[in-house]
């Protein structure tokens, strides 16, 4: 499968835990980009990366979130000390040009 | 007020209905996204429009840039074709994207 793919596709964490979810987006596409989705609403950015460069973050993007992508491939999102307003589904995308591609999502769930 | 706006929100319809969604924007953009989301997570792009109309199939996209406005029109609605729609602006020189939050269309056989 050449899609962006996503992992894990679902997590359960206990508040105060730590998670960390991988995207690993389409080989050739520089642009890679994570959104969070709560129900019914549209995703909202958290934050962009060309190549390993991390150039943009929303302000939703607290302290206790940190993404990386390191050599420009694959990259993680990690949240801290979970709490349970962090539960949604966090989307990955990358872009060439002209469209953008999306991971299937990975659930959160802060029990 | 929400810089991308979708109406309806909910919209169900018989199978053979004509659908049309509608996308407001107040901010300035480079280029609109329709998406389309099942449930269970996976989002899938079905245009990106700068100007004008595309055609996909039974799917049309239009887009007036002076009035910020656009539409996603389904000609012979099929109940396949139920699932989250949404809009988004292109609009940051990072190319992030602004969601509308989405019209969940419902087409009953």
């Amino acid at each position: 499968d050449t899609g962006v793919s996503q992992d894990p596709r679902h997590k359960i964490t206990k508040r105060g835990q730590n998670v960390t979810f991988r995207c690993d987006p389409i080989s050739e596409h520089n642009r890679l980009y994570w959104y969070r989705q709560t129900l019914g609403q549209g995703p909202e950015f958290l934050t962009y990366f060309q190549n390993e460069a991390q150039l943009e973050k929303s302000r939703l993007l607290s302290d206790r979130f940190s993404a990386e992508r390191p050599k420009g491939s694959f990259s993680t999102l990690e949240i801290q000390r979970t709490e349970q307003g962090d539960s949604a589904m966090y989307l990955c995308a990358s872009t060439p040009e002209n469209t953008i591609y999306f991971g299937e999502g990975s659930w959160l769930t802060v029990v | 007020k929400n810089e991308v706006e979708q109406s309806p929100q909910n919209l169900t319809a018989q199978e053979g209905e004509f659908i049309t969604i509608n996308c407001s924007y107040s901010v300035g953009i480079s280029a609109l996204h329709w998406l389309q989301q099942h449930p269970g997570g996976g989002i899938v792009s079905l245009f990106m429009l700068s100007s004008g109309k595309k055609k996909h199939g039974r799917l049309i996209a239009t887009i007036n840039i002076q009035e910020k406005h656009s539409s996603l029109h389904i000609t012979a609605s099929h109940p396949r074709d139920s699932a989250v729609y949404i809009c988004a602006a292109d609009s940051g020189s990072a190319r992030q994207l602004t969601f509308g939050s989405g019209t969940q269309l419902t087409v009953l056989p």
